[in-house]
């Protein structure tokens, strides 16, 4: 069956690089996504990969995809106080429903 | 442009009372998905319209849930009547394609008591 999996905390200084990880088990996985929620906030789109691509570079955001091994990463660079929140890894298999993980709570210590 | 956007934002209602949640898509957006994340739990599929059909609906929990997208522009989601096992964020998304990423609103918080 479909599921995600991700660590539930990551603590980093504010200007280090900060690097959550995501596992899925369903190979036929098209698309890749992470999700930013800021309290009380929504689920803000961050970035996506799609399945026959290795990396994406957007900014201070590097997604890196192994294929292989279902290993997902979003790596933030330069980490700032504004990117403390909770990030969310969710496969899409072409079905439209996707899978999310738990989520990863980001603490950025000033 | 506008984002997704849902109302009300927060819901307080008693267990067996009805409650009904809105989601309007980004405009041009044919398909329309529901989402909700119960008690801590992760975020779970519940439905996906494409304009006014339902196109999925193999996550909608029971028979207390209705969904709606009458015209093919906004949604409702209606619980009757609500149970406590209900509580928790109810999130609308949309994409412009069946093939495109989904966009987010900010979820209506529905506490059941």
């Amino acid at each position: 069956g479909e599921d995600v999996e991700q660590s539930l905390f990551l603590s980093v200084r504010e200007g280090d690089s900060s690097v959550i990880n995501c596992t899925y088990t369903d190979s036929s996985s098209t698309y890749l996504y992470w999700y930013k929620q800021e309290p009380g906030a929504g689920l803000q789109l961050l970035t996506y990969i799609f399945s026959n691509m290795d990396m994406k570079q957007d900014q201070r955001l590097t997604v890196l995809l192994n294929k292989k091994d279902k290993h997902l990463s979003l790596r933030i660079a330069d980490t700032q106080t504004g990117d403390s929140a909770i990030y969310f890894c969710a496969e899409d298999t072409g079905r439209r429903a996707l899978t999310f993980g738990s989520g990863t709570r980001l603490q950025v210590q000033p | 442009e506008a984002g997704v956007t849902q109302f009300p934002s927060h819901s307080v209602i008693e267990k067996g009372q009805t409650v009904t949640l809105r989601c309007d898509p980004i405009s041009g957006h044919d398909n329309l998905y529901w989402y909700r994340r119960v008690m801590g739990k992760e975020i779970k599929f519940l439905l996906h319209f494409v304009k006014e059909s339902k196109q999925d609906e193999s996550g909608m929990p029971n028979n207390r849930f209705l969904a709606e997208r009458t015209g093919g522009t906004y949604s409702t989601l209606k619980v009757q009547p609500a149970e406590l096992e209900d509580s928790g964020v109810y999130f609308c998304a949309s994409s412009q394609e069946s093939t495109s990423p989904l966009h987010f609103g900010n979820g209506t918080r529905l506490t059941v008591t």
